[in-house]
């Protein structure tokens, strides 16, 4: 069974701080990563996604890839309050062309004004 | 920016009885997904579609569950004796590849009765 882990938070950070966000996963073969964003009773977002080892940044928002680790994390600069949501790790796995995404269970940002 | 509809929004439907989930994919998009979320847990694979045919099913996705690309545009999931257990979220996405990100509908919310 393939896995992906997050810590379920919640995680509190003052408005403007760096929130960093984590997460593992099982599947050594998996090549392509996202972070989704989930508000409560919505459907997740795309925020980012990652297919190489190393950073890849967009606005506040920085994605960093370790697949030796299998390690995944986000940061997000400058918090907002409403950046405060669930932020779903996903990982592709499966057979090459017939893949779906494994979530982890999220890990929850409270961002204080 | 084009996106992912799915109708209705909430159906309530008494144990037993079927029920049909609609989604329109993005217009360009080759690859589709159902997902599902029970309240308070993680995003969960059900099935996906490729090329009119079904490419990987999750053992939830049982002899209940089908779904159907009835024209060039939707994409739907049937639940053909619903039981207690088949309320959640339930999530349409699609997908350019089948390594690309994939971008979710706002989702129906299935309450069985």
């Amino acid at each position: 069974q393939k896995e992906v882990e997050q810590n379920s938070g919640p995680l509190s950070v003052p408005e403007g701080a760096i929130a960093s966000l984590n997460c593992t996963y099982s599947d050594r073969v998996s090549q392509s990563f996202f972070w989704y964003r989930q508000y409560s009773g919505k459907s997740p977002e795309l925020i980012m996604s990652i297919y190489s080892n190393g950073d890849k940044e967009d606005g506040r928002f920085t994605a960093q890839l370790n697949k030796a680790s299998q390690y995944v994390s986000l940061l997000i600069r400058d918090s907002q309050p409403s950046d405060s949501a669930t932020y779903l790790c996903a990982v592709l796995s499966g057979s090459t062309g017939f893949q779906k995404l494994v979530f982890g269970t999220g890990t929850r940002l409270l961002v204080s004004p | 920016e084009p996106e992912v509809t799915q109708t209705p929004s909430h159906q309530v439907t008494q144990m037993g009885q079927e029920v049909i989930l609609r989604c329109v994919p993005i217009s360009n998009h080759l690859y589709f997904y159902w997902y599902r979320q029970i309240l308070g847990q993680k995003v969960e694979f059900l099935v996906s579609f490729y090329n009119n045919e079904i490419s990987e099913k999750s053992e939830i996705f049982d002899d209940q569950f089908s779904v159907e690309r009835p024209d060039g545009s939707n994409f739907t999931l049937k639940i053909r004796s619903t039981k207690l257990e088949d309320s959640a979220m339930y999530f349409c996405a699609s997908s350019q590849g089948s390594n690309q990100p994939q971008h979710f509908g706002d989702g129906t919310r299935l309450s069985i009765l």
